[in-house]
């Protein structure tokens, strides 16, 4: 079945650690895009990219960074320097990010516990 | 910039009693509307969405959505609660058109549906 896959489903870090948030999909989607979600906030974008070796900022980008080496992958490492990075990830995909109408799909989350 | 507002963070209903969720957006150029349901822990599904054409639009599980341009406004509505329907809805806009923008889609920060037996 063709879908999105993140892993882990739960992570927990110490604080000071780097962490990297798996994605992958097999629908041969071009874009693919990363959000944080957090109680009574809505989704909130981070990073997204349109193609492969290429991504941009979203809209707190700070303390994480991505890379897009594969159409299928977009992993996200989560720095040190994020201040609170406790939240619930979202990875999507839609198949260009450039037409609206196509709609965005979601993985099933990452929830990010720091201790 | 286009914004989205979900008007109450949440609501209750009886089960078979009708449901409205409402969502009023801002945008400059047409906008491009879809809804999403998330069941707790998961990730989201779209329930529908409105891109062009009829501004009546039907989605999944028994839920549709209309456009009312004059009202700047989204609202979704199911007839008939099912227990099944208790999630978190998102109302989401899509920044196409402004300059530089991607087509990203703009979220509402949720409305939490509880159904009562």
């Amino acid at each position: 079945d063709g879908g999105i896959t993140q892993s882990p489903k739960y992570l927990f870090r110490k604080e000071g650690q780097n962490v990297t948030l798996s994605c992958e999909q097999n629908l041969n989607h071009d874009a693919m895009y990363w959000y944080r979600q957090d109680p009574g906030q809505g989704l909130r974008l981070i990073y997204y990219s349109q193609i492969v070796n290429d991504f941009q900022k979203g809209d707190i980008a700070e303390g994480y960074s991505v890379s897009r080496e594969k159409k299928e992958s977009f992993p996200l490492t989560v720095t040190s320097a994020q201040k609170n990075p406790t939240a619930f990830y979202l990875c999507a995909s839609s198949i260009n990010v450039g037409r609206p109408r196509h709609t965005q799909y979601f993985g099933p989350g990452t929830r990010l516990t720091v201790l | 910039a286009q914004s989205v507002t979900q008007l109450g963070s949440h609501v209750s209903v009886s089960e078979g009693a009708l449901v409205l969720l409402r969502c009023n957006y801002s945008s400059s150029v047409p906008p491009y509307l879809f809804w999403y349901v998330q069941y707790p822990n998961q990730g989201l599904q779209l329930l529908l969405k409105y891109t062009t054409g009829a501004t009546l639009v039907k989605g999944i599980n028994g839920f549709e959505a209309e456009f009312k341009k004059s009202e700047t406004s989204f609202h979704l509505t199911k007839p008939s609660a099912h227990m099944s329907d208790a999630a978190e809805y998102f109302c989401a806009v899509s920044d196409f058109g402004y300059g530089g923008s991607q087509g990203n889609l703009i979220f509402g920060k949720g409305t939490k549906l509880s159904v009562k037996p």
